[in-house]
């Protein structure tokens, strides 16, 4: 059973392209979340998706951030425009549709830079 | 006041000893508590969950206090491979109907020989 999936594990852009990440839940998994870990910080909340609906983005920044969990495909989290401070481990978790007490189950992260 | 308070550390201790970590949650609506641990700034992995009667895995007692907001991490007769950072981390959902996780900043652990 494959863990969570995440792709590209790096990813270089320059400031004011667009970077989407892209993350594949765990086989039987329909919750995902996506965090953030800025450097030298610890990891914050950005948004929670079921198959097409966002349930949650209460950490997403207001501004240039989107993510989508289609019927079909992988979770993607995109930024446009991309700036300096963007530039993090972006690690996407997931967990089963009857969950136990809340753990989630993490991918290997993007880690992004912005040039 | 941060959602989820630890100790930043880092702990630097010899193999064979016995370390403690401590957590404070603001969120008394707080449902469900994990101690997690990431290598090198890795992907963090669960390591255990947190109950209120304490729980053990070998090596590693949990325990939680509710009533203070409070959660423990004790590790016995540590091990070289025992040094990462420990994440004291907390969901506020709905149990068992997901929730994100709220972590901790992160105690880093160093185990020397």
């Amino acid at each position: 059973n494959a863990g969570v999936m995440q792709n590209p594990r790096h990813l270089v852009r320059r400031r004011g392209q667009e970077a989407r990440l892209r993350c594949s839940p765990m086989k039987g998994h329909s919750h995902v979340y996506w965090y953030r870990q800025l450097p030298e910080e610890g990891l914050k909340f950005m948004v929670y998706l079921q198959k097409e609906n966002i349930i949650d983005e209460s950490g997403m920044p207001k501004e240039r951030f989107s993510a989508e969990f289609p019927k079909e495909g992988p979770s993607i989290l995109r930024i446009q425009q991309v700036v300096r401070g963007d530039s993090a481990a972006y690690f996407c978790a997931s967990s089963p549709e009857l969950a136990g007490p809340g753990e989630q189950f993490f991918g290997p992260g993007t880690r992004l830079t912005v040039l | 006041r941060k959602e989820v308070e630890q100790d930043p550390g880092p702990f630097n201790v010899p193999e064979g000893a016995t370390v403690a970590f401590n957590c404070t949650y603001s969120n008394s609506a707080s449902q469900s508590f994990f101690w997690y641990r990431q290598d090198c700034r890795k992907e963090p992995k669960l390591l255990m969950s947190v109950y209120s009667s304490g729980n053990e895995d070998g090596r590693f007692t949990a325990q939680l206090n509710r009533a203070s907001q409070y959660i423990s991490l004790l590790i016995r007769d540590s091990k070289l491979s025992d040094s990462a950072t420990y994440l004291c981390v907390v969901n506020i959902g709905i149990y068992n109907q997901g929730g994100k996780l709220i972590f901790g900043q992160g105690t880093e652990l160093s185990v020397k020989p």
